[in-house]
């Protein structure tokens, strides 16, 4: 079955406390992305990775970092979260249509 | 910079009608229009989409329309049941390599009242 598989589902932080979001598909895309979802504000993209080692910003990269080593694997980093990274996030793969999305991290940061 | 606007942001019907969805977007070279469907606790999943060269689709009870010269398409939901309650987004995208950049609309929250 296509999975994409983020974890943890819901993590509540402090301010300053790196922390990592995982994602891993079984897809064998080469096509990765991460988007975060506000309300009124739709699906904004973080940072892609069109291949291994190749990643780019998308819309609104600031405070958060990514890595491509492996291509089944696309992590999220938050180096020093902040309150206005609270969100719920989605990771996505896809070669073409459709892109398919991970179920979300809520991510609350205080 | 290119974006897509849909409206309404809340759509609340009753079991059997219909709603519709609309959404413009400000880039003239997008030419794939696809719809997803967000359920509780779920992320996004692509129900219909439309390429540039096609006035309308329908698949079941769901059907996409686009006016290009207008920028804008919508999505159509005719008998609505209450498993169509969901948060659906709209999006936009060149079609020029299968790695063409998505933009999304805010998203629609759907309510079918049983």
């Amino acid at each position: 079955e296509a999975q994409v598989t983020q974890n943890p589902r819901y993590l509540i932080t402090v301010t300053g406390k790196k922390l990592t979001v995982t994602c891993s598909q079984n897809m064998n895309h080469e096509y990765m992305s991460w988007y975060r979802q506000d309300p009124g504000l739709g699906l904004r993209q973080i940072y892609y990775s069109m291949n291994v080692e190749v990643t780019d910003k998308g819309d609104v990269p600031e405070g958060y970092k990514v890595s491509r080593k492996e291509k089944r694997n696309f992590p999220l980093i938050l180096e020093s979260p902040s309150p206005n990274q609270t969100s719920l996030y989605f990771c996505a793969t896809g070669e073409g249509s459709p892109l398919h999305f991970g179920n979300g991290t809520r991510l609350t940061v205080t | 910079g290119e974006n897509v606007e849909q409206h309404p942001s809340t759509l609340s019907v009753q079991e059997g009608d219909s709603a519709v969805i609309k959404c413009t977007y400000s880039d003239s070279a997008s030419n794939y229009f696809p719809w997803y469907k967000q359920e509780l606790g779920k992320g996004p999943q692509l129900i219909i989409d439309i390429r540039s060269n096609v006035g309308e689709k329908k698949d079941q009870r769901i059907a996409v329309t686009l006016n290009k010269t207008a920028k804008h398409f919508s999505l159509h939901i005719t008998e609505t049941q209450p498993e169509d309650s969901a948060v659906y987004f709209c999006a936009s995208r060149r079609w020029s390599s299968n790695t063409g950049k998505l933009i999304f609309g805010q998203g629609t929250t759907l309510q079918v009242k049983p």
